[in-house]
């Protein structure tokens, strides 16, 4: 069975520092990673995705995630955060190709951005 | 464009009840999933629907059951509740059928509280 886990349960920055937030994955074959944000009070968004291909991702909002498949790793980074990255960020994989969307998410790490 | 809704926002039940969940897809989208999601964790996939018909399924005992109707809202029903059923669940909608490459749309979730 697959299973995500997130490196850190919580962290806090101060404004204009770099981040970056661990994922790891456990799943034998193809699989697609995704980046899912929940700002406060809001419904989970899509930050970016990885199905194929260059293994550095670009999303919404300057994050980007790098696949590392020797590591089974997904990390989510962002050069400068700001106050307004403060959220919960859930790391989530499926397996690749038109298996259904039986997403596994991570338990999810909660961002606090201090002005 | 209408997105993703859910009703109602909260539920107070008490345990042994029988409850209804509902979800409102996104326009056009034809498969909807349902999560739960704990206190402090990561959604759990419960199971998806795809043109009316159960397409997969978590690790949920039967009486966590669904319905997706013609116009392709849906139904979550939880019979027998439990304490552990407290959660906050969530209905994510897309369109093209099974495949994983396409995005999921989340809406804000019911929260259900068991006593």
């Amino acid at each position: 069975a697959q299973s995500v886990s997130q490196h850190n349960h919580h962290v806090i920055l101060s404004e204009a520092a770099s981040l970056e937030l661990g994922c790891n994955y456990s799943y034998g074959g193809t699989v697609n990673l995704f980046w899912y944000v929940q700002y406060p009070g809001q419904h989970l968004q899509l930050l970016l995705k990885y199905f194929s291909g260059d293994p550095l991702v670009k999303g919404i909002k300057g994050f980007e995630a790098e696949f590392i498949k020797s590591k089974f790793s997904f990390n989510l980074r962002k050069p400068s955060v700001q106050w307004s990255d403060t959220a919960e960020y859930f790391c989530a994989v499926t397996p690749g190709g038109n298996y259904g969307q039986n997403f596994v998410f991570g338990p999810g790490t909660r961002l606090s951005v201090l002005p | 464009e209408t997105g993703v809704t859910q009703s109602p926002t909260h539920l107070i039940k008490t345990r042994g009840q029988q409850v209804t969940l509902r979800c409102s897809s996104q326009s056009g989208h034809n498969t909807v999933s349902w999560y739960q999601q704990a206190l402090g964790q990561g959604p759990q996939f419960i199971f998806q629907y795809y043109r009316e018909e159960e397409n997969g399924r978590g690790n949920f005992p039967p009486r966590f059951s669904g319905l997706q109707f013609p116009n392709y809202s849906s139904e979550l029903n939880v019979n027998a509740l439990e304490l552990d059923d407290s959660a906050l669940y969530l209905c994510a909608s897309s369109l093209g059928g099974l495949s994983s490459y396409n995005e999921q749309f989340f809406g804000p979730g019911t929260r259900l509280t068991v006593l």
